[in-house]
């Protein structure tokens, strides 16, 4: 069955940085990759997803990039702000309504 | 749209004893999703209804979980019995699976916090 990578698991930046989170999968036939924002207590959100037809999609400070071919793809959040602050989760799935597979999660601190 | 339901929010058990959760999704979600999540990690599913059916309870401890969504609509996971390791919060979620509208999102409700003692 699909496997997601999901890496760094802790990751502090400087407001105004960008922060990259990167993630593997490993059944070639995943077609869908969203990508999840839970802060501490509250459920998963979803801030972004990406399918396989597609190389990047952005939204405002946010974008993801899909390699196919190497199985992996990432998120990307210019300008950090402290309400960034949480946990940061990819996912992989055959297709969007298919059961997602998460990724391990990067908790992301985004220092004033 | 309101937002997926879930009750209770909290539950503490003790080992061996039953517990029983529910989920009311967004209305018109034919999809309906169980997750559970262990502190510091991923949700992982447990089971996906298509309406009323089992679409994948591939990764379900049939020895001790079950679910059902009877009339395609609200389901409850229940537990029986509890062991230490079911201490997690389990999460719903629904989707539309309409491919016609933007409405490929799983939402997911608040969770119900599992404590097993």
């Amino acid at each position: 069955g699909e496997n997601v990578e999901q890496h760094p698991s802790t990751l502090s930046v400087q407001e105004g940085d960008s922060a990259v989170i990167k993630c593997t999968y490993s059944d070639s036939a995943s077609n869908y990759f969203p990508w999840y924002k839970q802060e501490l207590g509250k459920r998963p959100q979803l801030i972004i997803d990406i399918r396989s037809n597609v190389g990047e999609k952005k939204d405002q400070r946010i974008a993801v990039t899909l390699n196919k071919t190497a199985k992996h793809f990432s998120l990307h959040i210019t300008e950090t702000q402290p309400e960034d602050s949480a946990v940061y989760f990819c996912a992989a799935s055959l297709w969007s309504f298919q059961k997602l597979v998460f990724g391990t999660g990067t908790r992301l601190l985004v220092s004033p | 749209e309101a937002g997926v339901a879930q009750s209770p929010r909290y539950k503490i058990i003790e080992k061996r004893q039953s517990v029983a959760f529910w989920c009311n999704p967004i209305s018109g979600h034919a999809t309906l999703y169980w997750y559970q999540q262990i502190l510091g990690q991923g949700p992982k599913l447990l089971i996906q209804f298509q309406n009323n059916g089992v679409v994948d309870d591939s990764q379900l401890p049939k020895d001790r979980f079950s679910a059902e969504r009877l009339k395609g609509v609200d389901s409850t996971l229940k537990i029986q019995p509890a062991k230490l390791e079911d201490s997690a919060v389990y999460l719903c979620a629904s989707s539309s699976q309409s491919v016609h509208k933007r409405s490929y999102e799983q939402y997911f409700g608040p969770g119900t916090r599992l404590t097993v003692t």
